[in-house]
């Protein structure tokens, strides 16, 4: 059974269309993140939901928005999406906010043409 | 992310060698020195992780070294093997703040 879910796997879109990556984790854990990998493997942080609080880095353009309907749930909206989107979105969750090992789903990679 | 150097960036090892991999950080309020293993399409996983109390801990072939008075830690793979090809990254921090992971270290362990 899988600890950290994200559908879909692949995804690929024209620009200035909005979509969605959803992830659900069965751990029980309290916080998720999403996370955004670039060609070179650079992984930069998004987002955190802990308790339903939302931290942001300050670098992500406001075009992207998580949503989460509970707490086992954390999914990405992306609107009018750019070319320069494109990357894998990796989605996670940890006990607590920077507390113990980090569980990665397997990542969605998006394609925007 | 300038709080954290990671380097090399890139690795190239004979299999059988040792593959060291380097972390330098600047925030001393980090209490948890993990290392994340990424095999190409997969998310990234704990490979083994240290505490300040202690200056090293070894798990099978892999062992983190740490230095705090350098606030240095790096990461030793002994008998590197093909299917140790991986990106490493070492995460440094500490609870209540979210985990950076920058750009790793791209490790190839040749045949």
């Amino acid at each position: 059974d899988t600890a950290v879910s994200q559908t879909p796997k692949y995804l690929v879109t024209q620009m200035g269309n909005d979509k969605s990556i959803k992830c659900e984790q069965n751990l029980g854990h309290d916080t998720m993140y999403w996370y955004k990998q670039d060609s070179k493997k650079f992984l930069k942080i998004m987002f955190s939901y802990n308790n339903k609080e939302l931290i942001i880095n300050e670098t992500v353009p406001n075009r992207f928005s998580p949503k989460s309907p509970d707490k086992a749930h954390l999914n990405l909206h992306i609107n009018s999406l750019e070319l320069g989107d494109s990357a894998v979105y990796f989605c996670a969750s940890s006990q607590a906010l920077g507390t113990g090992e980090l569980f990665f789903g397997e990542g969605s990679r998006l394609t925007v043409l | 992310q300038q709080q954290v150097k990671q380097s090399p960036q890139s690795l190239i090892v004979q299999k059988g060698g040792i593959s060291i991999i380097n972390c330098a950080y600047e925030n001393t309020a980090f209490d948890y020195f993990p290392w994340y293993q990424q095999f190409p399409g997969k998310g990234p996983a704990l490979l083994i992780a240290i505490r300040p109390d202690v200056s090293e801990k070894k798990e099978g072939r892999f062992t983190i070294s740490f230095n705090k008075s350098a606030k240095q830690f790096s990461l030793h793979i002994m008998d590197s093997q093909p299917g140790d090809s991986a990106t490493y990254f070492c995460v440094p921090h500490n609870a209540g703040n979210m985990l950076t992971f920058g750009g790793g270290t791209r490790l190839m362990v040749k045949p």
